[in-house]
């Protein structure tokens, strides 16, 4: 199984900042990386697929980008509403895995 | 988007069969947009995937459940199912259904897009 490695957790920012934090995979996944956002209680929710393109609806404060075996995931201005968790997931290859997650907390 | 909605008991004893059904609502289980999985959460924990099923039958599996595991679908009530034999309270977890889609690259596509999610529901196993 491909092993996912998301870093750091928790992740503590300001208000306004730009947050960045990443995925690692094992091996070499492509391009093939989704980024998910949860809240407690919720469902995760698609923010991220193809490892750089935006699922429709979802804010364009949010990105993503990398390639190959290393990933980023990137918050151009936190709010308040981005306290989540997030995590990635490959689907290179079967069976689909997933980081352990970031938990993004404000400072 | 379709909705998604899971439905199953709460509670199950160990050594017996937790069974689950999700219930598409907004589109067909038969369009073939999308394959139909299930993942898993347990508490405090990422997301675990299941398995996946087309509107055909054909199934996927992740290996470390597959002895355990069927998925089926039932196209006349748009309803996909999951049973997962032998439980212990290692399988307590929240249960998700979603919608399996895929992106491509260079002319190749992957499957693995989960862009539909159910709100979930808490499997617990216990005596």
């Amino acid at each position: 199984d491909i092993q996912m490695a998301q870093s750091p957790s928790p992740l503590s920012a300001s208000v306004g900042d730009r947050v960045t934090f990443t995925c690692q995979a094992s091996e070499d996944i492509s391009i093939f990386l989704n980024w998910y956002q949860q809240k407690p209680g919720k469902a995760p929710r698609l923010l991220i697929y193809a490892a750089s393109s935006l699922e429709s609806g979802v804010s364009s404060r949010f990105s993503g980008g990398g390639s190959g075996t290393d990933f980023t995931f990137t918050i151009s201005s936190l709010q308040p509403e981005d306290i989540a968790t997030y995590f990635c997931q490959q689907y290179f290859t079967l069976p689909l895995t997933f980081g352990g997650g970031t938990q993004v907390e404000i400072k | 988007q379709v909705q998604l909605q899971e439905s199953g008991p709460g509670l199950v004893k160990p050594s017996q069969t937790l069974s689950l059904t999700c219930t598409v609502s907004g589109g067909s289980i038969s369009s073939g947009d999308f394959y139909w999985g299930w993942l898993r959460q347990p508490p405090g924990q990422g997301p675990e995937w299941i398995a996946y099923i087309y509107h055909s039958g054909s199934t996927y599996y992740n290996p470390s459940l597959k002895s355990r595991l069927t998925i089926s679908v039932d196209t006349s009530k748009n309803q996909f199912s999951l049973n997962l034999s032998s439980v212990t309270a290692a399988d307590t977890a929240v249960y998700y259904c979603v919608t399996v889609n895929r992106s491509c690259k260079d002319g190749v596509c992957y499957r693995g897009v989960l862009d539909s999610w159910g709100q979930g529901t808490l499997v617990t196993v216990s005596s």
